[in-house]
């Protein structure tokens, strides 16, 4: 039950800038602040970018995020092969008093 | 280091309760909101509920008739049950940790390995 849309896939070669939308609305996006995880194979997710645009301590400034009205986006520059991997948006919904998750976008390193 | 571990059965019978446990070490688990996340086989990942030590519990409203979560400050650890379950609720389930203080941040920073339950005949 994904509430907030993303790209089913995105890619680029070592080295690109890769940029992921996530689109919500404004009860979620629109109103709340937008969190992203990196999602390994097999593995649980990880933080990557919380606030929308701030980054945990350890994650690499290669990793930013923005939020724009009830949109969302990541951008990762200077793509490298470990970022191989599926990322999520995630967001309080004020309608429906719970964290939606997007749809998953998955990273490929060409 | 904050450690997160989940347990519970592996293979959970239709129409009857799954129960996990997640207990938490290196943390007090009076100081956070808890989570309990779960991803279907080859799926995207859905919010079940979060708890904070007072009693506070927020559930994904498409869960809520049939979810509950508890604390137990003295084990610091802190539970799931999901009723009436069926195939649907397969998943791999994640607890973790919300570190931002506050119930809508979602700041979910330590997660568990994840537990894979199985609802099968």
């Amino acid at each position: 039950q994904s509430v907030l849309t993303q790209p089913p896939s995105a890619s680029g070669t070592p080295g690109q800038r890769v940029t992921i939308s996530c689109s919500g609305v404004i009860s979620n996006i629109g109103s709340n602040s937008v969190n992203w995880y990196q999602q390994l194979p097999g593995t649980a997710p990880k933080l990557l970018i919380y606030s929308s645009s701030q980054r945990p301590s350890g994650v690499p400034d290669r990793f930013s995020g923005s939020k724009s009205g009830a949109s969302a986006s990541l951008a990762i520059s200077g793509l490298q092969s470990e970022d191989e991997a599926d990322y999520y948006c995630a967001a309080w919904d004020d309608s429906l008093n719970g964290f939606v998750f997007g749809t998953g976008t998955e990273v490929t390193v060409l | 280091q904050v450690q997160l571990q989940e347990s519970g059965p592996g293979l959970v019978t239709p129409s009857e309760t799954l129960s996990l446990t997640c207990n938490v070490s290196g943390a007090s688990i009076t100081t956070y909101y808890w989570s309990w996340i779960r991803q279907s086989p080859g799926k995207g990942l859905e919010w079940i509920a979060n708890i904070y030590h007072g009693g506070n519990t927020n559930y994904n409203p498409s869960l809520k008739s049939r979810v509950s979560m508890s604390i137990d400050t003295s084990k610091n650890q802190f539970s799931l049950n999901l009723t009436s379950v069926t195939a649907a609720d397969t998943a791999v389930y994640y607890c973790a940790r919300d570190s931002s203080g506050s119930y809508y941040l979602g700041d979910f920073d330590i997660w568990g390995q994840g537990t894979m339950v199985t609802v099968s005949s």
